[in-house]
Parts: C-alpha cells; sequence; structure tokens
C-alpha cells in the first residue's frame, strides 16, 4: 500500500477562521513532509518531520502550525491566513528523511481557498 | 547551489509517440539522488523513476526510462508509445544535501489522439 491520504480535498475559509489539514499514511515511513503549490509552479517544501520530530521549518509563517501526534499522522493547523495562501497544500512520506534513496509518496493535496 | 532546470514550459506529442523531457541539474555533492514526477490536472504527485548518482545503468519503470549522463548533468525521461492519459505536468527533481527534494519548473505534456 503506497498510500498517502489528505483530508479535506478542498477547504474555503475566511482569515479569521481556524482549520486544520490532516495527512496520514500506513507504510511506515518515519518522514512527513508538507509543500505548499501555487498554480503552475513547482511545490515548494514547508516543514519535514522526521520520526515525530519538526526537522525543517522554511522559514513559514507562524500562521501555519504543523503537528504530528504519531508515526502515522501529520496535521497542519491554520489560524488567521491571507488570500495569497491560497494553493494545494501536499503531504507526502519517504522511509527516512536524510538520503537520496528514497522517494517521497505524494497524497492528493488540499485545495485552499482563502476569502 | 542546488538547481533543477526543465526548459520545455510545454510539449505536444502524438499518441503512440515517444517523448523525451528534458532535465538538467546542478550539484556538488557526489552522492544525489534524481527522480521524476507526474501530476494530473486532479493534483497528485506520482512517483515515476529514480535514479542514484552512483547507478551504473539507467533506471527504467516499464514505459518510462530515465536517460542519465552524468557527465553532463542531466537526467532526460524518457516515455515510450505515449497515451492519453499521460497528459500531465511533469516534474523532474533532484535530492539536495539539504535534506530536501528541489523540483524543477515542469513541462506539461499534451498527448494528441
Amino acid at each position: 500500500d503506497t498510500e498517502v491520504t489528505q483530508t479535506p480535498k478542498h477547504l474555503v475559509m475566511g482569515m479569521t477562521n481556524k482549520k486544520s489539514l490532516k495527512c496520514e499514511q500506513h507504510m511506515g515511513h518515519r518522514a512527513m513532509y508538507w509543500y505548499k503549490q501555487k498554480a503552475k509552479k513547482p511545490p515548494e517544501l514547508m516543514f519535514v518531520y522526521s520520526y515525530e520530530k519538526l526537522s525543517i521549518n522554511e522559514s513559514v509563517p507562524s500562521r501555519f502550525s504543523p503537528e504530528c501526534p504519531n508515526s502515522s499522522l501529520l496535521n497542519l493547523h491554520l489560524h488567521a491566513l491571507q488570500p495569497e495562501d491560497s494553493a494545494l497544500y501536499l503531504c507526502a512520506s519517504s522511509q527516512v528523511e536524510g538520503s537520496g534513496s528514497y522517494e517521497q509518496y505524494f497524497g492528493p493535496g488540499t485545495r485552499l481557498t482563502v476569502t | 547551489a542546488q538547481k533543477i532546470t526543465q526548459t520545455q514550459p510545454g510539449m505536444f506529442v502524438q499518441e503512440k509517440e515517444a517523448v523525451t523531457l528534458d532535465c538538467t541539474y546542478d550539484t556538488s555533492d557526489p552522492s544525489y539522488g534524481l527522480f521524476w514526477y507526474k501530476q494530473p490536472s486532479s493534483g497528485e504527485m506520482i512517483f515515476l523513476i529514480y535514479q542514484g548518482s552512483y547507478d551504473q545503468q539507467n533506471a527504467t519503470e516499464g514505459r518510462y526510462s530515465l536517460n542519465f549522463q552524468k557527465a553532463r548533468k542531466s537526467a532526460n525521461l524518457v516515455i515510450s508509445a505515449s497515451q492519453l492519459g499521460d497528459s500531465a505536468m511533469y516534474f523532474c527533481a533532484m535530492y539536495s544535501s539539504a535534506s530536501k527534494i528541489i523540483f524543477g519548473s515542469g513541462t506539461r505534456l499534451s498527448i494528441r489522439p
């Protein structure tokens, strides 16, 4: 099973709302990632979790708050977002972090619209 | 500096023809990994093929093959016998020493029936 699931598929939220994106994998992977992708652009890395600990934060604004409750789950908590945060948010996982030998498996993404 | 370059923003190919998508990279690391991903309009990034910097042979996965020319720092994706379902955005990517994958700008492939 090489599946990464993400919920919800679509999300529309106001700038004062608080919402969360959820990502789940059951492949036993110990590295999980959040990416942001704007239209017609490649994905941009936001956060990396390795063995449930935050490993990389790519200078992401604090209105994005990641959480890794266990080795299978990754959340992204959203608060006070701006319209420019509207994008496709992709979650990915790989066996381990820090190796170029392991591909990342991506979920289908959450299309976020901030109004 | 780590860099991935895809010079073809868009390509049109006739169904059943082979197509080559170009990718060049730059890195000073002796050990690296190169990947190709397909992204249909639905948004999901689908892993296609991987090439390690020390691999002696070009990687192949079904209709996909990677033409790896290390000295030229190129890692072109070849799709044989293209199908309508191959229409998508294709990203070349490289694992960098900063423990993250960097992506090229992508090539939008359109298959004509």
